[in-house]
């Protein structure tokens, strides 16, 4: 069955520095997002992404972050700076037809640890 | 505004019996998908089973059913013969037609007891 790959699966990073996360979607899907669960909480939207651009994105989602779809098979998360609150699981997840409930489909996660 | 409610932060559940997590929602758009997900420790979210809010008949799958009472919005999970495997948080998501995005619940622990 088709899955979504995230690397790393465990991430540590020193406050301040620059962190990319990796998601590799499902070959045929259009719409990428990633979400953060920070440890304990529940899952929140961060960012949806179509056509290289933002589609939507939440209040979590500010200047610190950005997505990017490098090449065709890539989407990555970038957070600038990153703060001790960023840490979190964060999650990617890709979609083949917004108007459709079926193939939303989730990766198996990075966990983020700022020290 | 978009609301997942799960009022049950951690269950118990002897093996082999039959367990409930509620899950209930809120949400004025008429055309709204509900899921449930498992996460074990390891982190990763595993879909479990899937309702449309048109859907006439109870989601089922495998020991997994869902009770949906759509006059009452909740979406409750059922599983059926409890496995120690299934021992894991377990959350309940709704995704609406006009946001394409998931809103999740608070997640409800389930343990597994021999």
């Amino acid at each position: 069955e088709p899955e979504v790959t995230q690397t790393p699966s465990h991430q540590v990073t020193q406050m301040g520095q620059e962190v990319i996360l990796r998601c590799v979607p499902i070959s045929n899907h259009l719409y990428f997002y990633w979400y953060r669960q920070i440890l304990g909480q529940k899952v929140e939207f961060l960012v949806s992404f179509y056509n290289n651009e933002i589609s939507e994105k939440s209040e979590i989602f500010d200047d610190q972050f950005s997505v990017e779809r490098p090449d065709g098979s890539n989407f990555t998360l970038k957070i600038r700076s990153t703060k001790l609150e960023d840490s979190a699981m964060y999650f990617c997840a890709s979609n083949q037809d917004p108007n459709t409930n079926y193939g939303y489909t989730f990766g198996s996660g990075t966990r983020l640890t700022v020290v | 505004a978009q609301k997942i409610t799960q009022t049950q932060p951690g269950m118990f559940v002897q093996e082999k019996e039959a367990v409930t997590l509620d899950c209930t929602y809120d949400t004025s758009d008429q055309s709204y998908g509900l899921f449930w997900y498992k996460q074990p420790s390891s982190g990763e979210m595993i879909f479990l089973i899937y309702q449309g809010s048109y859907d006439e008949q109870n989601a089922t799958e495998g020991r997994y059913s869902l009770n949906f009472q759509k006059a009452r919005k909740s979406a409750n999970l059922v599983i059926s013969a409890s496995q120690l495997g299934d021992s894991a948080m377990y959350f309940c998501a709704m995704r609406v037609r006009i946001r394409d995005q998931f809103y999740f619940g608070t997640g409800t622990s389930l343990t597994v007891i021999p």
